[in-house]
Parts: C-alpha cells; sequence; structure tokens
C-alpha cells in the first residue's frame, strides 16, 4: 500500500478556495487516488476519485500531476459546513475486495 | 437518495458480554465492509464479505469477531466477548462493486464497554 502524508490541520475563511495536498510517492501503477470527508460522529462520505490530470464533480477539484506522486483536493468557496477531516486514500481496486486504509487526515476549519 | 443504516446508534455493555451490531446495506450493493474508530483515532479497517463469506480481515479482527448476513437485508457484526479496548464508533459500509472505491458508510454504533 503506497504510505500518504497529508498537513495534520489547515484553517480557512468562509469564501476562500482550500486546497489540501497529498504526497504518495510510492504509488503504484494501477493505485488510484481517493478522498473522503469526515464529519464528527459520521461515518466517512466518499469525495472524489482519480487517476491522472483533473477530475472535477459538483463538490470538489482533484488535481494529479503527470508523475502522480502527489495530489491535491481544492474545495472551493468553503462554508461553514465544510468543517471536518479530509482523507487522502490511494489503493488499487481492481484485484478484489477494496478495503479502505485511512491515515490520520487533514483537518480543516473554516473560520467565519 | 439510498443510505446504509445502523442500529442501535449507542450501545452499552458490560466486559465480557456479547454484542451484535448491525447495518442495513444499500439494496443492489454487493460488498458489505466493517470499520471502526477509536475516539480521536483513525477510521481501521476490519473486514470485508462478499457473497456469503468474508473477503479480507484485519489483524483487528480476531476470534472473538463475526460477521453474518442472516438474510438478504440485514450485515452484523458479533463481537463475542467484549473488552475495555472495544470501545470505539463502529461503521458499516457497502459498495456496489469492487471496482470502485467508493463506498458508503452508516452513521455508526457508538459502543462503549463498561
Amino acid at each position: 500500500l503506497a504510505k500518504t502524508t497529508q498537513p495534520i490541520s489547515m484553517d480557512s475563511y468562509e469564501g476562500q478556495e482550500v486546497n489540501i495536498t497529498c504526497s504518495h510517492n510510492n504509488i503504484a501503477t494501477n493505485d488510484y487516488i481517493t478522498w473522503y470527508q469526515q464529519f464528527p460522529s459520521q461515518g466517512p462520505r466518499f469525495i472524489i476519485q482519480g487517476y491522472k490530470t483533473k477530475v472535477t464533480n459538483e463538490v470538489a477539484s482533484l488535481f494529479i500531476p503527470a508523475d502522480r506522486k502527489s495530489s491535491t483536493l481544492s474545495l472551493p468557496r468553503v462554508s461553514l459546513s465544510d468543517t471536518a477531516v479530509y482523507y487522502c486514500l490511494v489503493g488499487d481496486f481492481e484485484t478484489g475486495a477494496n478495503n479502505l486504509f485511512f491515515g490520520t487526515g487533514t483537518r480543516l476549519t473554516v473560520i467565519p | 437518495e439510498p443510505e446504509v443504516t445502523q442500529t442501535p446508534s449507542h450501545q452499552v455493555t458490560q466486559m465480557g458480554q456479547e454484542v451484535i451490531l448491525r447495518c442495513v446495506p444499500i439494496s443492489n450493493h454487493l460488498y458489505f465492509y466493517w470499520y471502526r474508530q477509536i475516539l480521536g483515532q483513525k477510521v481501521e479497517f476490519l473486514v470485508s464479505f462478499y457473497n456469503n463469506e468474508i473477503s479480507e480481515k484485519s489483524e483487528i479482527f480476531d476470534d472473538q469477531f463475526s460477521v453474518e448476513r442472516p438474510d438478504g437485508s440485514n450485515f452484523t457484526l458479533k463481537i463475542r466477548s467484549t473488552k475495555l479496548e472495544d470501545s470505539a464508533m463502529y461503521f458499516c459500509a457497502s459498495s456496489e462493486d469492487y471496482r470502485t472505491n467508493e463506498q458508503f458508510f452508516g452513521p455508526g454504533t457508538r459502543l462503549t464497554v463498561l
């Protein structure tokens, strides 16, 4: 499993764009990059997944450079309700039942 | 929107007692999982389940743990003889297919062992 490293915490003001970078130097060829969000006392929630370049959905964008050794989750115009822990996960789901291995994540605090 | 449900939301038990945590995965999903999160720590994988059998389990999932899909809708986690260190939030998750990292998590059951 590729090890991931992301900042322990970040603060942002409401309305700003937030970029959380995750490094995964040992990512394997078949690995995908997935981000989850977790609010206090709730289960994690899938945000976005990508393999290379850029992926965008209604919630976030994911930027992956050509070497895939890092990725950046971008949250546009955050609100107070985006305060949560964000997890970067790397893994290959093609080979069987995919068990998610969470790190400590990045605790994002949005300030009014 | 379909969702994973879990009962009870909070379970308090005495050390050494058996507990059963229940989950109803999303109806068309085929893969089921249990995770746990000790207060203030990271989410840890326990077990995955497919086609009525365990696919993978972690080192945490020892002989005190078992899983079952007793009917077409429920998925249960049993802890035979609870220990103080089993106190945690237990999350059930399901996914439509293994070829995805998108798992849908339930709200969790908070287990407190006294």
